[in-house]
Formats: structure tokens, C-alpha cells, sequence
């Protein structure tokens, strides 16, 4: 069975520092991996997306993604971090090959700090 | 804006009643998604329309239904409401491949059952 975990429930960074935000999945082939940012009272926007290509994937507004597999992992990063990333940020794994529901984790609310 | 609309966008209404929520798809995309974020239960997978036909049920409750369209609009119809049903629904949409395609999700609606 396919499932996520997001570590932290709450990271906070100071601006212009680097983020982390942890995730591990669980699936029982090579997943399709996702990470989601919703921003207050917003719907979800798509980062990036990791389909078994290039296991470094760049996202949108300087975010990246490693695939690890042997950690079974898909951490999060950001060199710096500005005021507008403050938002909550969701690790998501594809369901299965043949259909395209998604399994959210619970979610990691980043602050960052003047 | 992710091409993905969704009415109305704030509903608010009694326990023991019904309401429906509409989603139109980016144009072009044949599948549409049903997801619910409670603070309980984070975001939810409900259930899974493809050019009209139902492709895949989550964790969606009886007294909830949904349909899409010839015109691949889609409807989730939630009937004898209860406090708890009080969330936000999103739809999202995706191409011709689920398995492969990005979803992408509306603003979404939020309901207040009182």
C-alpha cells in the first residue's frame, strides 16, 4: 500500500536561511511523487513532480526535490528562504500505476521569520 | 490560476440538508477528482470521474455522490448534511493519462454545516 510521511508538522526559518521539509513514502513500486503548496485561504499548487526521470527535480519559486530510494525518501529544499514561501506544504504520493488519486500527507506549515 | 473552477466558493447551510458543488476541468482534461481537507483528516481522496465514467472510490461516504458531465463538468452532491461534513472540497483535473498527468486543483469550495 502506497502512504506518506511528513515528519515535522512545523518548521520555521528565518529569512534568507535554507528549508528542509522531510518526507518519506511508502509504495509498492516506483512511485509518482508530488510535493503541493497551499498558501492561506488559497488552493493547492503544484511544486514539482518526480516520475522516475532525473532523481533532482526543480520546481517553481527555487524549490527542489532529491529522490532517494534507498531512504525511501523526497525532502524538500530551498537555498534561501523568502517572506512568501510562509505557507503550509504537502508531500503527495501517487495511489496506484493505473489510476492517479492522490495519498496527501498531513502536511508541514513553514513560518519564516524576518 | 490553474484553470480549474470551481462554485460556489463559500456555502454555508444547515445539518439534514443538501447541496451540490460544481467543477469545471482545464479545457481538454478528461479526469476530475473529489478531495476533502478537514482539520481532522487532512486532505481526503473521495472519488474519481474519467470522460464521464466513475474510475475510482476513496473514502467517500453514502450519502455523498457525484457525476460528471457529457460536457466533463463534474457535480459532488453531499445530501443529509452533518457537522462534521463541514470542510473544504477541492477538485482537481487531469489529462488523458491519470496515471502520468498532473493534477490540478481549483480554489475550492468551503461548506459550513451549522
Amino acid at each position: 500500500a502506497q502512504s506518506v510521511t511528513q515528519l515535522d508538522s512545523h518548521v520555521s526559518v528565518s529569512e534568507g536561511t535554507p528549508v528542509l521539509l522531510r518526507c518519506n513514502y511508502s509504495s509498492s513500486y516506483s512511485p509518482s511523487l508530488f510535493w503541493y503548496v497551499q498558501h492561506p485561504n488559497k488552493g493547492l499548487q503544484l511544486l514539482l513532480k518526480y516520475t522516475s526521470a532525473a532523481t533532482l527535480v526543480k520546481g517553481i519559486n527555487g524549490f527542489e526535490a532529491e529522490f532517494k530510494k534507498s531512504e525511501t525518501s523526497f525532502h524538500l529544499t530551498k537555498p534561501s528562504a523568502h517572506m512568501s514561501d510562509a505557507a503550509e506544504y504537502f508531500c503527495v504520493v501517487s495511489l496506484s500505476r493505473s489510476q492517479g488519486n492522490l495519498i496527501f500527507g498531513k502536511g508541514t506549515k513553514l513560518s519564516v521569520k524576518p | 490560476d490553474s484553470g480549474v473552477t470551481q462554485t460556489p466558493k463559500h456555502l454555508i447551510t444547515a445539518t439534514g440538508q443538501r447541496v451540490t458543488l460544481r467543477c469545471s476541468p482545464r479545457s481538454g482534461d478528461l479526469s476530475v477528482y473529489w478531495y476533502q481537507q478537514s482539520l481532522d483528516q487532512g486532505l481526503q481522496f473521495l472519488i474519481q470521474y474519467y470522460n464521464g465514467e466513475e474510475r475510482a472510490k476513496g473514502n467517500i461516504l453514502e450519502r455523498f455522490s457525484a457525476q460528471q458531465f457529457p460536457d466533463l463538468h463534474s457535480e459532488l452532491n453531499l445530501s443529509s448534511l452533518e457537522l462534521g461534513d463541514s470542510a473544504l472540497y477541492f477538485c482537481a483535473s487531469s489529462g488523458t493519462d491519470p496515471s502520468t498527468d498532473t493534477q490540478y486543483f481549483g480554489p475550492g469550495t468551503r461548506l459550513t454545516v451549522l
